[in-house]
């Protein structure tokens, strides 16, 4: 069965640091591009970027690019998105997505559950 | 602010034709398929729709969609009560380098 895990809620002040994981498995980690969206009740979903395992080709959405990183770990066929200093509007569930074919702008018919990130003081 | 328009809110008695409007430009959709999603917030979107109007296997045939130059839209055949959800369009935009996603769509079952 083709899955992908994401690791557990996390609960985080502001200026702190934080790496959330999705990990894939049943079908080759190489060879399919992973996304990562953003999902709030005021903004609906967003894509925050998408990142090619094989060499680690990335492409992020303008708005998120700086504040985030995107990265994988081919050893442990895991992708993570990384905050170097999160803030209270980073407080949102975030998905990992896989694409249907092998190609970063098509539709994302594999997900992973969510990890809910709260950011408070 | 989202590049491609739906409307916020779409309604229907069990049993009827729900249709769904997605409005973008020659960047996305003009020259990029279109995917729409069902979204219940704090569960992962399920894909619906690909590549303008295939279904993956698992949907019903009830939901349908069709692409015309910059619009799209997405029918929901025979309105159940468990289509009660957000949808959203979406397509790869050139312009933006990036996959987009539509403004999204209540849809109420009256």
């Amino acid at each position: 069965e083709v899955q992908l895990v994401q690791s557990g809620a996390e609960v985080k002040k502001p200026g702190e640091s934080l790496k959330i994981s999705c990990k894939g498995s049943g079908y080759s980690f190489t060879s399919y591009w992973i996304a990562w969206v953003r999902q709030t009740p005021g903004k609906g979903l967003e894509w925050m970027g998408t990142i090619y395992p094989r060499g680690s080709v990335t492409e992020y959405n303008p708005s998120f690019h700086g504040h985030v990183t995107m990265s994988v770990d081919t050893s442990i066929d895991t992708a993570y998105l990384q905050w170097t200093s999160l803030e209270a509007s980073d407080t949102a569930i975030y998905f990992c997505a896989r694409p249907y074919y092998d190609r970063a702008k098509d539709g994302f018919d594999v997900w992973g559950p969510g990890t809910m990130v709260t950011v408070s003081a | 602010q989202s590049v491609l328009t739906q409307p916020p809110s779409a309604s229907g008695t069990p049993g009827q034709r729900v249709t769904i409007s997605c409005s973008g430009s020659s960047s996305n959709m003009g020259s990029n398929n279109v995917d729409w999603y069902q979204h219940l917030p704090g569960t992962a979107p399920r894909l619906l729709i690909h590549t303008n109007n295939y279904r993956p296997s698992g949907v019903p045939e009830r939901f349908s969609g069709s692409k015309s130059g910059t619009s799209a839209s997405l029918a929901i055949s025979g309105l159940q009560s468990g289509d009660e959800a957000d949808y959203y369009c979406a397509a790869w935009d050139d312009s933006l380098n990036g996959y987009v996603f539509g403004t999204g769509t209540k849809v109420t079952a009256l």
